[in-house]
């Protein structure tokens, strides 16, 4: 069964200190490992897909990385509105089309 | 704007009534997804289709149910069956075609059963 832990389940930082979210996966092989966004009471905003180990993909202060077992989202100089919640998520080969969440990272930003 | 749209916002139904949650898309997506989630407990799959007329059984099913007549619509209903109803509904959709899984998320529907 395929499954993804997220960790740390919340983290607070100031403003401008840099830091790693971690998403650990186990997975029937891996099609694609899936960044999200989530702000309250909204849906969750897509980020990156990474395909294979050795991927980078960045966008604006955000780094995301994969290996074969995790997956690093990191921050780097963050400002408040980067405050969320991250999701990470799996997609493996035996799964149709049905992606696995972990349960998310709540990140807030002090200014 | 090609997007996903979900309505009611927030929903307030008395415990015993079936309550419909609609899910539109146009960005001509194939497969359409149904998730609840909980405080705490991440995004659990209810349903999803891959195709217009067919459906599968996602985590939890159990006290749903859910029709794919258009490629636009994939509506879901709460029905009386369902124990503990009052959850965060989300809607996605995804291209359906080999590289292009990911998801994309409605805003969401509240639903509150009393």
């Amino acid at each position: 069964e395929d499954q993804v832990t997220q960790s740390p389940e919340a983290l607070r930082l100031q403003e401008g200190e840099s830091s790693s979210l971690n998403c650990s996966y186990t997975v029937s092989g891996l099609r694609g490992l899936f960044w999200y966004r989530q702000d309250p009471g909204k849906g969750p905003e897509f980020l990156f897909t990474l395909y294979s180990a050795g991927e980078e993909k960045e966008k604006e202060r955000l780094k995301a990385t994969l290996t074969k077992k995790e997956s690093f989202l990191h921050i780097t100089a963050p400002k408040p509105e980067d405050s969320a919640t991250y999701l990470c998520a799996v997609l493996g080969l035996q799964g149709a089309q049905k992606l696995v969440f972990g349960q998310g990272t709540r990140l807030t930003i002090n200014p | 704007d090609g997007g996903i749209t979900q309505s009611p916002k927030y929903l307030f139904r008395k415990e015993g009534q079936n309550v419909t949650l609609s899910c539109e898309q146009n960005l001509n997506h194939d497969a359409m997804y149904w998730y609840r989630q909980d405080p705490g407990q991440g995004l659990r799959l209810i349903y999803y289709s891959q195709i217009v007329n067919d459906f599968q059984k996602g985590d939890i099913a159990e006290g749903y149910s859910v029709s794919r007549e258009k490629k636009e619509s994939f509506p879901l209903t709460v029905t009386s069956a369902q124990k503990n109803p009052t959850a965060f509904y989300l809607c996605a959709s995804s291209s359906g075609t080999s590289g292009r899984w990911e998801q994309y998320f409605g805003p969401g529907t509240r639903l509150t059963v009393t």
